[in-house]
């Protein structure tokens, strides 16, 4: 049964800041992996998408980056800002279903 | 144009009533799902549908009993309502299962 981990669970940071979340996963045949961001309250907004032959997705000041041997994604978030602030989450499709990670809680300080 | 809605947005009730969630996508996918997000924030996959014929059942009670009239609807109607049903309940769709999955707003259901 896959099963999804994201480090760390909530960070903080100071605008301007990069920084890096993590998402690790147990089962490597996935069809893709995809990043969302969800505001307090709202519903899940996707942010990448990285299929499973893909190693890269960059958006903006985003960029996703993805290992399928080792089951690990990392997001990169360059020059943070207040906005950035939310629970960001990563999930993985093994086709009839995405499988969640818990989520980082970032927090952004002006 | 709204790619997943869902209605309603809130759904406050008393335990025991029954009620339903409906759920609509425009983007032509053939594939849908109901997902619930406890008060932990967890997302867990409830029901998985595919071109309207149930793929996924994640040991879900069967108060819960969604229907899909056809690949664009996906209706969640839960029975006899308990105080632990209080969560909130996101819709998605996708093409196979393979592409991009877009989320609805929510519901948000309180059980009272």
């Amino acid at each position: 049964k896959q099963e999804v981990t994201q480090i760390p669970a909530a960070l903080s940071v100071p605008e301007g800041e990069n920084l890096v979340l993590n998402c690790s996963f147990t089962d490597s045949a996935i069809y893709n992996l995809q990043w969302f961001r969800q505001d307090p309250g709202k519903g899940l907004t996707s942010l990448l998408l990285i299929q499973s032959s893909q190693r890269e997705q960059t958006s903006g000041r985003l960029n996703a980056s993805l290992d399928k041997s080792s089951g690990r994604s990392t997001l990169y978030i360059a020059a943070s800002q207040p906005g950035d602030s939310a629970t960001y989450l990563c999930a993985v499709s093994a086709g009839n279903m995405l499988t969640f990670g818990g989520g980082t809680r970032l927090m952004v300080k002006p | 144009d709204t790619a997943v809605s869902q209605t309603p947005k809130y759904l406050v009730t008393q335990m025991g009533n029954d009620k339903s969630i409906k759920c609509e996508q425009n983007l032509g996918h053939d594939t849908m799902y109901w997902y619930k997000q406890d008060s932990k924030k967890f997302l867990k996959i409830m029901f998985s549908y595919n071109n309207k014929e149930l793929i996924i059942n994640e040991t879900v009670p069967n108060r819960f009993s969604p229907k899909s009239p056809d690949k664009a609807h996906l209706n969640l109607h839960i029975n006899s309502l308990e105080l632990g049903d209080s969560a909130v309940y996101f819709c998605a769709s996708s093409q196979m299962g393979t592409t991009e999955a877009f989320f609805g707003q929510g519901t948000r259901l309180t059980v009272v």
